[in-house]
């Protein structure tokens, strides 16, 4: 079936550092994908999404491809802060029916001052 | 615009007690609709979806059930707890016809 593969975590960065957290995914067909954020003790939210090869997500200075050629879709932010702590999903539509998403396992980033 | 409600926020129940969570949407109309558990530190796991009134499909064996009885009424229920069940509750919907899914706040779930 389709699955997502995220980077493992926890990331550790200094504020302003360069962001990249990897995603790749398995699927039949051409999925949506997208990228969530969970802060602590909240829900998800949704960051950005791309619905077709080479189309381009962002929000809030983050950043993410669809590739299809290597299918990921690696989320980027040029310069974090500490406000960008959170966990990070990466997900798939699932083409299969009932239009669910396929998650990854999340990433743990946290921004130090 | 559109909302999605949850509640309780937080729950402390004993084992072998019943179980409703709540979870509403406002503004709009035939959603698909979702209910995820998520253990301390791990990543989501989808319990039921719905795509309708009435229209419930699990997809994990468990204690648990839902039940749609209103278009934006989803109910998650358990007859009697497991200390298995402690976790944190998420609720989703969707438009029909779109796969982006919108969080609600959560409900934190202790078993004790």
């Amino acid at each position: 079936g389709d699955s997502v593969t995220q980077m493992e975590g926890p990331v550790t960065l200094s504020e302003e550092a360069c962001l990249t957290i990897n995603c790749t995914y398995t699927a039949t067909g051409y999925p949506s994908l997208f990228w969530y954020v969970q802060y602590p003790g909240e829900g998800l939210q949704l960051l950005l999404k791309a619905t077709k090869a080479d189309d381009k997500g962002s929000n809030k200075g983050f950043e993410a491809t669809y590739r299809k050629e290597t299918t990921s879709f690696h989320l980027e932010k040029g310069s974090v802060q500490v406000s960008d702590s959170a966990v990070y999903f990466c997900a798939l539509s699932d083409l299969q029916g009932a239009q669910k998403l396929v998650f990854g396992q999340g990433t743990r980033l946290t921004i130090n001052p | 615009s559109q909302t999605i409600h949850q509640w309780p926020a937080t729950l402390v129940q004993p084992v072998g007690s019943p179980l409703s969570l709540e979870c509403t949407v406002e503004g709009t109309s035939n959603p698909n609709l979702y209910w995820y558990r998520q253990a301390a530190g791990r990543g989501l796991q989808l319990l039921f979806y719905s795509v309708g009134i009435g229209q419930i499909s699990s997809e994990v064996p468990q204690n648990l059930s839902a039940s749609r009885p209103q278009d934006r009424q989803f109910i998650l229920s358990s007859k009697k707890l497991l200390l298995s069940d402690s976790g944190f509750y998420l609720c989703a919907w969707s438009p029909g016809g779109f796969y982006e899914q919108y969080f609600g706040p959560g409900t934190r779930l202790t078993v004790t």
